[in-house]
């Protein structure tokens, strides 16, 4: 069973620095992109970038190139989705997903169960 | 503003059908595959369509999807109200190089 699971809820301080995870289990890690969703308080999905545990290939989003970034360690079935300094604004719930289909220009099939990340002085 | 347009809310009564449209350009939906997601609150999105009309194992017949240009469509029949969620269409852009999801639209199912 395609499983993707996600570390647990974080609150941090603006300015704080952030490493949220999403293991994946069930399939071959290393076949597979995984990507990540934002979804802010009250509003759409967004997405932000992908990376190719393989050989840690990433592709952003213009919107979040910069801000975030995303890794992924193979020999742990693990991809990361990093932040150096947070704001308030970064407040969402993050969801990672696997790509299928197309490579890149795939389909999200399985999602992780989200992380709730808070920031707030 | 999303980049590809659905309409905010859709209602339907119990039994009834809907659509709900997503809008896009030539740089996505018009040249690439479209997948749509249905999302609960509190829960994680669902893979309803993908490749633009395909079901994955376990997506009921009552949900189909077509495309046309550069617009796609999700159909649901037989209007539950378990159905009532948010619906976002998403699908590569060529021009951005990354994926994109539209703005979402609520199901109410009156």
């Amino acid at each position: 069973e395609v499983q993707l699971v996600q570390s647990g809820a974080e609150v941090k301080k603006p300015g704080e620095s952030l490493k949220i995870s999403c293991q994946g289990s069930g399939y071959t890690f290393t076949s597979y992109w995984i990507g990540w969703v934002r979804q802010m308080p009250g509003k759409g999905l967004e997405w932000m970038g992908i990376v190719y545990p393989g050989d840690s290939d990433t592709r952003y989003s213009p919107s979040f190139q910069g801000q975030v970034t995303i890794s992924a360690d193979k020999s742990i079935n693990t991809a990361y989705l990093q932040w150096s300094s947070v704001k308030a604004s970064d407040t969402a719930i993050y969801y990672c997903a696997r790509l299928t289909g197309s490579a890149i220009r795939g389909r999200f099939d399985y999602w992780g169960q989200g992380t709730l990340v808070t920031v707030s002085s | 503003q999303s980049v590809l347009t659905q309409p905010p809310s859709v209602s339907a009564a119990p039994g009834q059908k809907v659509t709900i449209s997503c809008s896009g350009s030539s740089s996505n939906i018009g040249n690439n595959s479209v997948s749509w997601f249905q999302k609960l609150p509190g829960t994680a999105p669902k893979l309803l369509i993908y490749d633009s009309n395909k079901r994955p194992s376990g997506i009921p017949d009552r949900f189909s999807g077509s495309k046309s240009g550069t617009s796609a469509s999700l159909g649901i029949t037989g209007l539950q109200t378990g159905d009532e969620a948010d619906y976002y269409c998403g699908t590569w852009d060529s021009s951005l190089t990354a994926g994109l999801f539209g703005g979402g639209t609520k199901l109410t199912v009156l």
